[in-house]
């Protein structure tokens, strides 16, 4: 069955250290589509990024970037030089497509602190 | 920028009552969602609509749930009897095409008492 896993379940840091958010998935799709979403204390998710299965390019994005690695089925996302603002539960997720959809399955989260 | 829209953000609601959670999602996405987090856990699938039906529905959603897009813009998930377990944040997504990214709505926060 399709599974992700996010072992650490709360970092803290210090305002302006680098963090690396970790993320392990299990599939046996071949073409499938993994997701970052960011969940601030107000609830909503924030959706940060989407990557498929065929594009192994690392991404960048001003502060953050994503380093997939299929041969480890990891997808990890890193926060460069982090900020107060930064503060909050992340979320990886990983598609399943059943029955005519794609479903996402989430992590369980990583809880980030970033202390002034 | 689309969004999808979800009323309201908070109810409240007691035990064995019937609730309709709504949303509005975007103008010309055609697959809609809905999924649940309970509180400090991860979120869950619970079911998905495309061309008026259920695509598919996960164990959560039982007898007790049914979705519904009564009007062609509104699409609703109703609980005929809530359980205090219900209470959760549930999420209402859509997506343009089975491929694209899903927009998630911002969520409505039921709390059963």
């Amino acid at each position: 069955a399709q599974k992700v896993t996010q072992a650490q379940t709360e970092i803290s840091v210090v305002e302006k250290e680098d963090v690396t958010l970790d993320c392990v998935y299990e599939t046996r799709d071949t073409t499938y589509y993994l997701f970052w979403y960011k969940q601030p204390p107000s609830g909503e998710l924030v959706f940060l990024i989407r990557r498929n299965s065929f594009d192994e390019q690392n991404e960048i994005s001003g502060r953050y970037s994503w380093n997939f690695q299929k041969s480890t089925s990891s997808f990890n996302f890193t926060i460069t030089a982090s900020q107060v603002v930064d503060s909050a539960v992340y979320f990886c997720a990983l598609s399943e497509y059943t029955s005519g959809t794609y479903k996402y399955i989430f992590g369980t989260g990583t809880r980030l602190k970033v202390l002034a | 920028e689309p969004e999808v829209t979800q009323t309201p953000s908070h109810q409240v609601t007691q035990m064995g009552q019937e609730v309709i959670l709504r949303c509005v999602p975007i103008s010309n996405h055609l697959y809609f969602y809905w999924y649940r987090q309970i509180l400090g856990q991860k979120v869950e699938f619970l079911v998905s609509f495309y061309n008026n039906e259920i695509s598919e529905k996960s164990e959560i959603f039982d007898d007790q749930f049914s979705v519904e897009r009564p009007d062609g813009s509104n699409f609703t998930l109703k609980i005929r009897s809530t359980k205090l377990e219900d209470s959760a944040m549930y999420f209402c997504a859509s997506s343009e095409a089975l491929v694209n990214g899903y927009t998630f709505g911002s969520g409505t926060r039921l709390t059963v008492v």
